[in-house]
């Protein structure tokens, strides 16, 4: 059964400092993986995107990483502001004639950065 | 751009009343969707829509009904409410089956 799994749940961090975030997969055939940032009330945006060749990728503060051997990726925060504060999840794409579920969501990291 | 737009952002209902959530797109993606959001849960999809005139269920469509007469609209009819449809709602759009999903900005509806 294709999953993705995120953790931790939740995390609460310092403005400042730096965190990561995992997500594990078991999804098959893989496509491509993205991170969206989703603000309280407001619906998921795109971060990044990894495809099955890219190791790393950075957005500004963001930087995805993905090993595709243990099917793991994380997302790094780097210098947290207050408005890092959202839930982020990872969404695996299944690539192939792999039916009606191209897109299999993780339940989500809320992060909270405090002042 | 609007991108992904989305009507009601809040309603109540009550038990047994039917209802349309309204999403339009204007960025020509033929791959539209229908998720449903609840606390401490991935993004269920209900379901999607591949190009006008096609519609297929996804995860949990009971209780839903979709209809895409044009590229730009896919609403979402909700029929005979019950409370375990409260949640939120999210439409997306994609230019291609595996592409980014660009998201409304969600409709919250309680089924009281």
């Amino acid at each position: 059964k294709n999953q993705v799994e995120q953790s931790p749940q939740s995390l609460i961090i310092l403005e400042g400092k730096n965190c990561t975030l995992q997500c594990n997969y078991t999804v098959s055939p893989f496509s491509n993986l993205r991170w969206y940032k989703q603000d309280t009330g407001r619906g998921p945006v795109s971060l990044t995107i990894m495809t099955f060749s890219e190791n790393t990728k950075s957005n500004g503060r963001y930087t995805a990483t993905l090993d595709a051997d243990t099917k793991q990726s994380s997302l790094h925060i780097t210098a947290s502001q207050l408005s890092d504060s959202a839930s982020y999840i990872c969404v695996v794409s299944a690539g192939g004639d792999s039916g009606t579920y191209k897109y299999i969501f993780g339940t989500g990291t809320r992060l909270k950065v405090l002042a | 751009n609007a991108g992904v737009t989305q009507t009601p952002k809040f309603r109540i209902l009550k038990i047994g009343q039917s209802m349309t959530l309204q999403c339009t797109q204007d960025m020509n993606h033929n791959y539209m969707y229908w998720y449903r959001q609840d606390p401490g849960m991935g993004l269920k999809l209900i379901y999607y829509s591949v190009g006008a005139g096609i519609t297929d269920k996804g995860e949990v469509p009971n209780g839903y009904n979709v209809s895409r007469s044009t590229t730009e609209d896919f609403p979402l009819r909700l029929e005979l409410a019950a409370p375990s449809q409260t949640s939120v709602y999210f439409c997306a759009s994609s230019p291609r089956t595996t592409g980014e999903l660009f998201f409304g900005e969600g409709s919250r509806l309680t089924v009281l």
